[in-house]
């Protein structure tokens, strides 16, 4: 069954610190990743995704991930973190064969402390 | 685009009641999901439908939950009767097309309190 763990349940950085989200996954085959947050009182907005190619996507805000297929890890990190940055991440795991289902890690909260 | 609409935004009721979420999807959109999030549980997928069809119902977590699209633009999650686990955010999710990339837009959420 496909999993997602996200090790962090919180993250404090302080502002302008480069800052790394850990996301490991569970799937048999090649997987469809995705990182997303949720900033307070708000819905989840995609940050980025990866499905084939180059393991380095980037994404909005700055952010960018890494896959790594033998560490079965897809990594957000960015180099330089905002105060606005502040907000919960998630990681998702989606298999071609269901349609549009993700599964979701539980998330970390990132604290950025000026 | 407005993006996907939620209501209400908040909704507070006790054991035992009815309680009906609503969901409008993007425009043009033929997928749509509802998940829960909870601080024990996590976000979980409950139902997705397709061309209003319901797909995948295994997250529902018990009978006294149900949902409907009735046509393309509006989707209900229901509970009946509610009681206080079911106190959690409700997020509805809207996509277009059946690959796996198409990136979900998520609503802001229903936060349901059931005292």
């Amino acid at each position: 069954a496909q999993s997602v763990t996200q090790p962090d349940i919180h993250i404090t950085v302080s502002e302008g610190a480069s800052l790394e989200l850990r996301c490991n996954y569970s799937y048999g085959a090649t997987p469809y990743l995705f990182w997303y947050v949720q900033s307070p009182g708000q819905g989840l907005q995609l940050l980025l995704k990866y499905f084939s190619g180059d393991t380095l996507v980037q994404g909005i805000k700055g952010f960018e991930a890494e896959f790594k297929r033998s560490q079965s890890s897809f990594n957000l990190r960015k180099p330089s973190v905002h105060w606005s940055d502040a907000a919960e991440y998630f990681c998702a795991v989606g298999a071609y064969n269901q349609g549009g289902k993700l599964i979701f890690g539980q998330g970390t909260e990132l604290s950025v402390k000026p | 685009d407005a993006g996907v609409i939620q209501s209400p935004r908040h909704e507070v009721t006790e054991m035992g009641q009815e309680v009906t979420l609503r969901c409008k999807p993007i425009s043009g959109h033929d997928y749509l999901f509802w998940y829960r999030q909870t601080m024990m549980r996590g976000l979980e997928l409950l139902i997705y439908f397709n061309n209003n069809v319901p797909i995948d119902d295994s997250g529902m977590p018990e009978d006294r939950f149900s949902a409907k699209m009735p046509n393309a633009s509006f989707s209900t999650l229901k509970i009946q009767p509610s009681e206080p686990r079911d106190s959690a955010v409700y997020f509805c999710a809207s996509s277009l097309g059946d690959r796996i990339y198409n990136e979900q837009f998520f609503g802001p959420g229903t936060r349901l309190t059931v005292l």
